[in-house]
């Protein structure tokens, strides 16, 4: 077991780029959440997928964020003409069904210039 | 909404010692999951324990336990011998038992173990 798996580890993009982060749960749960971590805002939720479907998205800016899963063994989350306040470090974790523990993986670092 | 609050931005303590820490939240469900999680050094993010809002008995885990008070919307944790390696930060967290609602976390109390 892999884990849940984020790449890349680190991404550093110019203002206005488009940035994409993957994530890879860990075999055979059932969902998968974002949350992006930075000093200031602490541990924030983003969205959340059960079965591939989206459920909650109340944490995601309206604009520029968007997020999908496509399969059961990805899941993206893409921001448009990022910007510097869209630096932090972007969480993935999933969670089996049954079980309410979610386990992380190691994030993916973002730095807009 | 459902909200959860650390007071405490650090806490140092000495190896072998017992450090505890608060967390209140607030929720309109009457069902709710409480938990703690450790962020390492490196980052990594950690289950450690849980409490069912429904469970009386304060849930225990190795040298991590809870201090569960529902009138208070309280739930403390404690880490009796502290380790070198307990050092992190610690965050609590709930999710509401109703309609598949996400964790929702605090905002973390670091803790410095020393020797």
């Amino acid at each position: 077991n892999a884990g849940v798996i984020q790449t890349p580890r680190h991404k550093v993009t110019g203002k206005g780029q488009e940035a994409t982060l993957w994530c890879e749960p860990i075999s055979g749960h059932s969902a998968v959440f974002w949350y992006r971590q930075t000093i200031v805002q602490g541990l924030e939720f983003l969205t959340y997928f059960r079965n591939q479907a989206p459920i909650d998205d109340s944490g995601m800016p309206k604009e520029r964020f968007s997020a999908q899963m496509p399969n059961q063994s990805h899941s993206t989350l893409k921001i448009q003409s990022t910007q510097p306040q869209d630096s932090a470090v972007y969480l993935c974790a999933s969670k089996d069904r049954g079980d309410e523990r979610l386990f992380f993986g190691h994030g993916t670092k973002l730095s807009v210039l | 909404a459902q909200k959860v609050t650390q007071t405490q931005t650090s806490i140092s303590v000495v190896e072998k010692t017992t450090v505890t820490m608060d967390c209140v939240y607030e929720t309109r469900d009457s069902s709710y999951f409480l938990f703690w999680y450790k962020q390492t050094a490196s980052g990594e993010i950690v289950f450690l324990i849980r409490q069912d809002s429904y469970k009386k008995e304060n849930a225990t885990v190795g040298h991590y336990s809870l201090n569960f008070q529902k009138p208070k919307s309280s739930i403390g944790l404690i880490i009796t011998a502290t380790q070198i390696e307990d050092s992190a930060v610690y965050f609590c967290a709930m999710r509401e038992g109703e309609g598949g609602r996400a964790l929702i976390f605090g905002t973390g109390t670091t803790v410095s173990v020393s020797p």
